[in-house]
């Protein structure tokens, strides 16, 4: 079984650039989430995808958007980078079936906007 | 929106102590979910329990849902063991983890 898996691992960006993350679903789950982690803080929610649609939305500016694909994978765009967008983003894997509930993370893309 | 909890924000203990961190939470949740964050960053599942008790290994937890809040075990501690501690939990009619403020531990030889 194939754990969550993300890209890249680090990234650098300037203000005003935009930037994707990727995020491939573990094995068998339809369902994938995004957080941003600032530092020393806990992971805050950005938004859900099921079925390839939005299913609810954190407290995050329409600058970030997403998307999901026919096989679960996902992107995180978010445009005209700001400085307080350096953080950790982590996706979250989880499935509708069985435990639906319990959701699984990739090891995250650190992003620095300078 | 719902508030989470978590005590003590900071431990130290030496390798081979026990002991218990605290969860408190302010709504009814279907799911709670304890999880370690490593140096890098991962976050790792330790526990899925929206209520009662589980073990595994040298680490358990229990959950009071009725009381609102949840307790990790972690006993015969090891270096390894060090990191940042989260619950998380998620509401009846949420899609989003909602996470707490976390338990850094450090655990010395």
């Amino acid at each position: 079984e194939t754990g969550v898996t993300q890209s890249p691992t680090h990234l650098i960006k300037t203000r005003g650039q935009q930037v994707t993350l990727r995020c491939s679903s573990q094995s068998g789950h339809n369902t994938v989430s995004w957080y941003q982690q600032a530092l020393g803080q806990g992971p805050q929610f950005i938004f859900q995808y099921y079925r390839e649609e939005e299913n609810g939305r954190g407290n995050f500016p329409p600058r970030f958007s997403g998307l999901q694909f026919p096989n679960y994978s996902s992107e995180l765009n978010v445009n005209a980078l700001e400085l307080d967008d350096s953080a950790l983003y982590l996706c979250a894997s989880s499935s509708d079936r069985g435990t639906y509930n319990e959701q699984f993370f990739g090891p995250g893309t650190r992003l620095t906007v300078l | 929106g719902i508030q989470v909890e978590q005590s003590p924000p900071d431990l130290i203990l030496q390798e081979g102590a026990n002991s218990t961190l605290r969860c408190n939470f302010s709504d009814s949740v279907n799911n709670l979910q304890w999880f370690h964050q490593n140096p890098w960053g991962q976050l790792i599942n330790l526990f899925y329990i929206p209520s009662g008790t589980k073990q595994n290994g040298r680490l358990s937890a229990t959950t009071v849902a009725t009381e609102r809040y949840s307790l990790l075990y972690i006993s015969s501690s090891q270096t390894t063991d060090s990191g940042v501690y989260f619950c998380a939990v998620r509401t009846l009619t949420a899609s989003k983890l909602t996470f707490g403020t976390g338990t850094r531990l450090q655990v010395t030889l």
